[in-house]
């Protein structure tokens, strides 16, 4: 099955600079692969999803590039504020919705911002 | 209506008890599952409905049982369960190639 894995653990930036989290997946199948924010007690949330037929995808200081040969993909937060403060989680399918299959996540990133 | 609605919120359930947690959506999702997450982890997938019908069981013991009443209704029934299985119990649905997944809030369950 698919296995992803995910880096940094955990990741302090000063607000207002940049913060970059990535993961790698083994299946070559898989063609979906979206980010999710989890606050304290709170369902996890999309934030940005993309798909195999895209390299990269922008919504506003959100942004994730997907690089298919090397099956690695990176999250990127610019002009962070104290508000991204939350566990970020990584995951991969071969079917972005709807199919009978599930996610696979990476084990998360706290991403904490600094004052 | 773009939300998935979880209850309830919080469960404290004994070794013996038998209960149920609910979810629900009304935006016409034919893809629901359950979710188990336990704590500083990340969601591990536990069942697949695929148009009101069971597509994947992960090997989840059978103190574990999923409905699908409807196509706006999923349930979960737990009975004899262990302290172990305390956890965040999430709740997902999806529709097609343009929506992705959609968690709900999730059901805090403790076991004493």
């Amino acid at each position: 099955g698919e296995n992803v894995e995910q880096h940094p653990s955990t990741l302090s930036v000063q607000e207002g600079d940049s913060a970059v989290i990535k993961c790698t997946y083994s299946d070559s199948a898989s063609n979906y692969f979206p980010w999710y924010k989890q606050e304290l007690g709170k369902g996890p949330q999309l934030i940005i999803d993309i798909r195999s037929n895209v390299g990269e995808k922008k919504d506003q200081r959100i942004a994730v590039t997907l690089n298919k040969t090397a099956k690695h993909f990176s999250l990127h937060i610019t002009e962070t504020q104290p508000e991204d403060s939350a566990v970020y989680f990584c995951a991969a399918s071969m079917n972005p919705g709807g199919g009978a299959d599930g996610l696979t996540f990476g084990k998360g990133t706290h991403l904490i911002i600094q004052p | 209506d773009t939300e998935v609605t979880q209850t309830p919120k919080h469960l404290v359930m004994g070794m013996t008890n038998k209960k149920s947690l609910k979810c629900e959506q009304h935006m016409g999702h034919r893809a629901m599952y359950w979710y188990k997450q336990k704590a500083k982890k990340p969601p591990e997938l536990m069942f697949v409905y695929s148009y009101e019908k069971l597509s994947i069981n992960e090997s989840v013991p059978s103190r574990f049982s999923p409905e699908c009443p409807n196509s706006s209704l999923l349930n979960l029934h737990l009975h004899a369960l262990q302290p172990e299985d305390s956890a965040l119990y999430l709740c997902a649905t999806s529709q097609g190639v343009n929506y992705g997944y959609t968690f709900g809030s999730g059901t805090r369950l403790t076991v004493v």
